[in-house]
Protein backbone atom coordinates (compact mmCIF):
# COMPACT_ATOMS: atom_id res chain seq x y z
CA UNK A 1 0.00 0.00 0.00
CA UNK A 2 1.97 3.15 -1.27
CA UNK A 3 1.07 5.81 1.52
CA UNK A 4 2.51 8.61 -0.70
CA UNK A 5 2.16 8.88 -4.59
CA UNK A 6 4.06 10.24 -7.26
CA UNK A 7 1.98 9.73 -10.14
CA UNK A 8 4.46 11.63 -12.74
CA UNK A 9 7.40 9.37 -13.29
CA UNK A 10 8.84 12.63 -15.51
CA UNK A 11 8.81 15.90 -16.04
CA UNK A 12 10.28 18.03 -19.10
CA UNK A 13 10.17 22.05 -18.56
CA UNK A 14 12.02 24.62 -20.96
CA UNK A 15 14.33 26.54 -18.88
CA UNK A 16 13.27 29.90 -16.85
CA UNK A 17 9.05 27.96 -16.79
CA UNK A 18 7.87 27.17 -13.55
CA UNK A 19 8.18 23.32 -12.73
CA UNK A 20 5.34 21.43 -10.87
CA UNK A 21 5.64 18.52 -9.35
CA UNK A 22 3.07 16.88 -7.38
CA UNK A 23 2.73 14.78 -4.61
CA UNK A 24 -0.40 12.60 -3.18
CA UNK A 25 -0.76 11.24 0.28
CA UNK A 26 -3.19 8.99 1.83
CA UNK A 27 -2.44 8.79 5.68
CA UNK A 28 -4.45 11.73 7.81
CA UNK A 29 -2.33 11.48 10.44
CA UNK A 30 1.24 12.82 7.99
CA UNK A 31 1.69 16.25 9.60
CA UNK A 32 5.22 16.51 8.25
CA UNK A 33 6.09 16.43 4.68
CA UNK A 34 9.75 17.13 3.01
CA UNK A 35 10.84 17.42 -0.56
CA UNK A 36 14.37 15.78 -1.56
CA UNK A 37 16.50 16.26 -4.86
CA UNK A 38 18.67 13.65 -5.94
CA UNK A 39 21.58 13.53 -8.61
CA UNK A 40 22.79 10.01 -10.10
CA UNK A 41 25.28 7.97 -7.86
CA UNK A 42 24.99 10.84 -4.48
CA UNK A 43 22.51 10.66 -2.01
CA UNK A 44 19.50 13.02 -1.51
CA UNK A 45 19.69 16.23 -0.17
CA UNK A 46 17.05 18.22 1.74
CA UNK A 47 14.86 21.06 0.07
CA UNK A 48 12.13 22.40 1.49
CA UNK A 49 9.89 20.96 3.88
CA UNK A 50 6.01 22.04 5.27
CA UNK A 51 4.62 21.22 8.42
CA UNK A 52 0.68 20.53 8.06
CA UNK A 53 -0.13 23.20 10.20
CA UNK A 54 0.78 25.53 7.03
CA UNK A 55 -0.59 25.51 3.62
CA UNK A 56 2.70 27.49 1.83
CA UNK A 57 6.25 27.30 2.29
CA UNK A 58 8.85 29.27 0.12
CA UNK A 59 12.26 28.91 -0.17
CA UNK A 60 14.41 31.25 -2.87
CA UNK A 61 13.14 29.87 -6.06
CA UNK A 62 11.07 26.66 -4.36
CA UNK A 63 7.95 26.77 -2.78
CA UNK A 64 5.93 23.95 -1.42
CA UNK A 65 2.28 23.85 -1.33
CA UNK A 66 0.15 21.43 1.15
CA UNK A 67 -3.86 20.78 0.41
CA UNK A 68 -5.03 18.98 3.02
CA UNK A 69 -8.41 18.55 2.24
CA UNK A 70 -6.61 17.15 -0.90
CA UNK A 71 -3.72 15.46 0.60
CA UNK A 72 -2.09 16.56 -1.89
CA UNK A 73 1.49 18.70 -2.05
CA UNK A 74 2.96 20.26 -4.98
CA UNK A 75 6.52 21.73 -5.18
CA UNK A 76 7.00 24.55 -7.59
CA UNK A 77 10.24 25.80 -8.92
CA UNK A 78 10.10 29.26 -10.71
CA UNK A 79 12.21 29.78 -13.11
CA UNK A 80 13.64 26.66 -13.50
CA UNK A 81 17.15 26.10 -14.08
CA UNK A 82 19.53 23.46 -15.90
CA UNK A 83 20.96 22.52 -12.75
CA UNK A 84 18.05 21.69 -11.18
CA UNK A 85 17.24 18.36 -13.61
CA UNK A 86 16.97 15.84 -10.77
CA UNK A 87 14.76 13.01 -9.48
CA UNK A 88 12.65 15.26 -6.64
CA UNK A 89 11.21 12.72 -3.78
CA UNK A 90 8.59 13.55 -1.48
CA UNK A 91 8.16 12.15 2.04
CA UNK A 92 6.01 12.45 4.68
CA UNK A 93 5.82 11.60 8.35
CA UNK A 94 4.15 11.97 11.59
CA UNK A 95 4.45 13.09 15.19
CA UNK A 96 5.41 10.46 17.36
CA UNK A 97 7.10 7.98 15.21
CA UNK A 98 10.42 7.96 13.48
CA UNK A 99 9.46 7.01 10.07
CA UNK A 100 9.72 8.82 6.74
CA UNK A 101 7.58 7.03 4.23
CA UNK A 102 8.97 8.31 0.44
CA UNK A 103 7.13 8.36 -3.02
CA UNK A 104 8.59 6.73 -6.12
CA UNK A 105 10.28 10.20 -7.65
CA UNK A 106 9.99 11.99 -10.42
CA UNK A 107 12.58 12.75 -13.19
CA UNK A 108 12.95 16.51 -14.01
CA UNK A 109 14.79 17.32 -16.99
CA UNK A 110 15.08 21.18 -17.50
CA UNK A 111 15.99 21.68 -21.23
CA UNK A 112 18.23 24.77 -22.27
CA UNK B 1 28.42 20.61 8.17
CA UNK B 2 26.41 17.78 8.45
CA UNK B 3 28.40 14.53 7.41
CA UNK B 4 26.74 11.26 7.33
CA UNK B 5 29.69 9.02 5.58
CA UNK B 6 28.99 5.68 3.90
CA UNK B 7 31.98 3.52 3.79
CA UNK B 8 31.94 2.32 0.07
CA UNK B 9 30.44 3.81 -2.72
CA UNK B 10 30.87 0.48 -5.18
CA UNK B 11 30.90 -2.88 -3.96
CA UNK B 12 30.92 -6.20 -5.97
CA UNK B 13 29.87 -9.43 -4.13
CA UNK B 14 29.20 -12.88 -5.04
CA UNK B 15 25.81 -14.74 -4.63
CA UNK B 16 26.04 -15.98 -0.67
CA UNK B 17 28.68 -13.67 1.06
CA UNK B 18 28.20 -11.94 4.06
CA UNK B 19 28.23 -7.68 3.05
CA UNK B 20 28.63 -5.26 5.74
CA UNK B 21 27.56 -1.65 4.96
CA UNK B 22 29.19 0.57 7.51
CA UNK B 23 27.57 4.47 7.84
CA UNK B 24 28.84 7.03 10.72
CA UNK B 25 27.51 10.21 11.21
CA UNK B 26 29.13 13.31 12.84
CA UNK B 27 26.22 15.30 14.36
CA UNK B 28 25.36 13.67 17.04
CA UNK B 29 21.85 12.57 16.06
CA UNK B 30 19.38 10.28 17.58
CA UNK B 31 17.93 8.52 14.76
CA UNK B 32 19.61 6.36 11.61
CA UNK B 33 18.33 5.01 9.02
CA UNK B 34 19.07 2.59 6.08
CA UNK B 35 16.75 2.84 3.01
CA UNK B 36 17.11 0.97 -0.45
CA UNK B 37 16.14 3.15 -3.85
CA UNK B 38 15.23 1.17 -7.07
CA UNK B 39 13.86 2.53 -10.03
CA UNK B 40 9.95 2.32 -10.20
CA UNK B 41 10.23 2.21 -6.41
CA UNK B 42 11.32 5.15 -4.67
CA UNK B 43 13.23 4.89 -1.21
CA UNK B 44 12.55 1.67 1.15
CA UNK B 45 12.74 1.42 4.64
CA UNK B 46 14.72 -1.23 5.85
CA UNK B 47 15.72 -0.33 9.08
CA UNK B 48 16.14 2.29 11.98
CA UNK B 49 17.67 2.80 14.73
CA UNK B 50 16.31 5.96 17.35
CA UNK B 51 19.09 5.22 20.20
CA UNK B 52 22.67 2.88 20.63
CA UNK B 53 21.73 -0.75 20.51
CA UNK B 54 18.39 0.09 19.35
CA UNK B 55 16.55 -0.84 16.22
CA UNK B 56 13.19 -1.23 14.52
CA UNK B 57 11.92 -3.03 11.30
CA UNK B 58 11.42 -0.90 8.36
CA UNK B 59 9.27 -1.89 5.44
CA UNK B 60 11.65 -4.35 3.60
CA UNK B 61 13.98 -5.86 6.71
CA UNK B 62 14.12 -9.71 4.92
CA UNK B 63 17.30 -10.54 4.35
CA UNK B 64 18.80 -8.04 6.17
CA UNK B 65 19.95 -7.20 9.94
CA UNK B 66 21.79 -3.73 11.75
CA UNK B 67 24.03 -3.23 14.17
CA UNK B 68 24.62 -0.02 16.41
CA UNK B 69 27.46 -0.20 19.35
CA UNK B 70 28.30 3.66 19.12
CA UNK B 71 25.81 6.82 18.87
CA UNK B 72 27.52 8.04 15.96
CA UNK B 73 27.91 4.61 13.39
CA UNK B 74 24.85 2.07 12.12
CA UNK B 75 26.03 -0.92 10.10
CA UNK B 76 23.83 -2.63 7.64
CA UNK B 77 24.80 -6.46 7.38
CA UNK B 78 23.76 -8.76 4.94
CA UNK B 79 24.27 -12.12 5.71
CA UNK B 80 24.31 -14.07 2.52
CA UNK B 81 23.84 -11.86 -0.26
CA UNK B 82 20.92 -12.33 -3.18
CA UNK B 83 20.90 -10.98 -6.46
CA UNK B 84 17.49 -9.60 -5.86
CA UNK B 85 19.43 -7.61 -3.02
CA UNK B 86 21.65 -5.24 -6.09
CA UNK B 87 20.44 -1.63 -4.99
CA UNK B 88 21.62 1.53 -3.77
CA UNK B 89 22.04 1.35 -0.42
CA UNK B 90 21.55 4.83 1.69
CA UNK B 91 22.23 5.81 4.99
CA UNK B 92 20.99 8.81 6.57
CA UNK B 93 20.69 10.44 10.16
CA UNK B 94 18.11 12.96 11.98
CA UNK B 95 17.52 14.29 15.07
CA UNK B 96 14.39 13.44 16.89
CA UNK B 97 11.37 14.15 15.15
CA UNK B 98 9.66 17.92 16.27
CA UNK B 99 12.61 18.63 18.47
CA UNK B 100 15.22 20.06 16.83
CA UNK B 101 15.64 21.79 13.16
CA UNK B 102 12.95 20.57 11.06
CA UNK B 103 12.96 17.04 11.23
CA UNK B 104 15.29 16.88 8.15
CA UNK B 105 16.83 13.18 7.06
CA UNK B 106 20.32 13.88 5.87
CA UNK B 107 21.67 11.37 3.65
CA UNK B 108 24.95 9.66 2.70
CA UNK B 109 26.46 9.37 -0.74
CA UNK B 110 25.22 5.95 -1.12
CA UNK B 111 26.70 2.55 -1.80
CA UNK B 112 25.94 0.92 -4.96
CA UNK B 113 26.12 -2.96 -4.33
CA UNK B 114 26.01 -5.61 -7.04
CA UNK B 115 24.99 -9.07 -6.11
CA UNK B 116 26.37 -11.74 -9.09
Amino acid sequence: DQQVKQNSPSLSVQEGRISILNCDYTNSMFDYFLWYKKYPAEGPTFLISISSIKDKNEDGRFTVFLNKSAKHLSLHIVPSQPGDSAVYFCAASYSGTYKYIFGTGTRLKVLA
Amino acid sequence: DVKVTQSSRYLVKRTGEKVFLECVQDMDHENMFWYRQDPGLGLRLIYFSYDVKMKEKGDIPEGYSVSREKKERFSLILESASTNQTSMYLCASSYLLGTKNTGELFFGEGSRLTVL
